[in-house]
């Protein structure tokens, strides 16, 4: 049963740290996107990749966070340096990125930053 | 305003009742999800239209482009129904083709 895979599933850090959180999109899926959710804010697009290539990334604060896919299998989201504000659940997702598909979430990571 | 709104934002049933989550959006679209986040905090697919109308077991999802508004529906609901029910609505062209914009979501708790 193939599925979204994130890493790690909890992290606690302290304000200043650099924090790496990672995703393994589905085989053969070449959309990945990472999204934001808070109690406020809700559900929100940080960042969108299509064949590896970023294209769009204006939900992410630009000068702390980045978002790169180092190969097909790999996704990463970089938080430098972390803020208390940045306390959320991280979801990744990855898609076929046809106008008929649908997009399978990951568990989450839970960042909590002290 | 939002581009995506849902209503009710907290919907409480028994046992049984039939349910409807309503959502209305304001930008172009592409194609609407509606999604499912249980309290554990995974999010599931349930649906994502384009036209018409879906339908999975007890669960049926409506959508009417010219009034860009989409229902979801559950017959005979049941108390494990209960969770937060999201519409996304994804975007129809350039770059923001793929890209989900979500609604706040509604809180369905359904009592047996």
């Amino acid at each position: 049963d193939a599925r979204v895979t994130q890493t790690p599933r909890h992290k606690v850090t302290e304000m200043g740290q650099e924090v790496t959180m990672r995703c393994q999109p589905i085989l053969g899926h070449n959309t990945v996107f990472w999204y934001r959710q808070t109690m406020m804010q809700g559900l929100e697009l940080l960042a969108y990749f299509r064949n590896r290539a970023p294209l769009d990334d204006s939900g992410m604060p630009k000068d702390r966070f980045s978002a790169e896919m180092p190969d097909a299998t790999l996704a990463t989201l970089k938080i430098q340096p972390s803020e208390p504000r940045d306390s959320a659940v991280y979801f990744c997702a990855s898609g076929r990125g046809s106008s008929t598909d649908t997009q399978y979430f990951g568990p989450g990571t839970r960042l909590t930053v002290l | 305003k939002n581009e995506v709104e849902q209503s009710p934002q907290n919907l409480t049933a028994q046992e049984g009742e039939f349910i409807t989550i309503n959502c209305s959006y304001s930008v172009g679209i592409s194609a609407l999800h509606w999604l499912q986040q249980h309290p554990g905090g995974g999010i599931v697919s349930l649906f994502m239209l384009s036209s018409g109308k879906k339908k999975h077991g007890r669960l049926i999802a409506t959508i009417n482009i010219q009034e860009k508004h989409s229902s979801l529906h559950i017959t005979a609901s049941h108390p494990r129904d209960s969770a937060v029910y999201i519409c996304a609505v994804r975007g129809a062209g350039g770059t923001s083709y793929g890209k989900l914009t979500f609604g706040q979501g509604t809180i369905l708790t359904v009592h047996p």
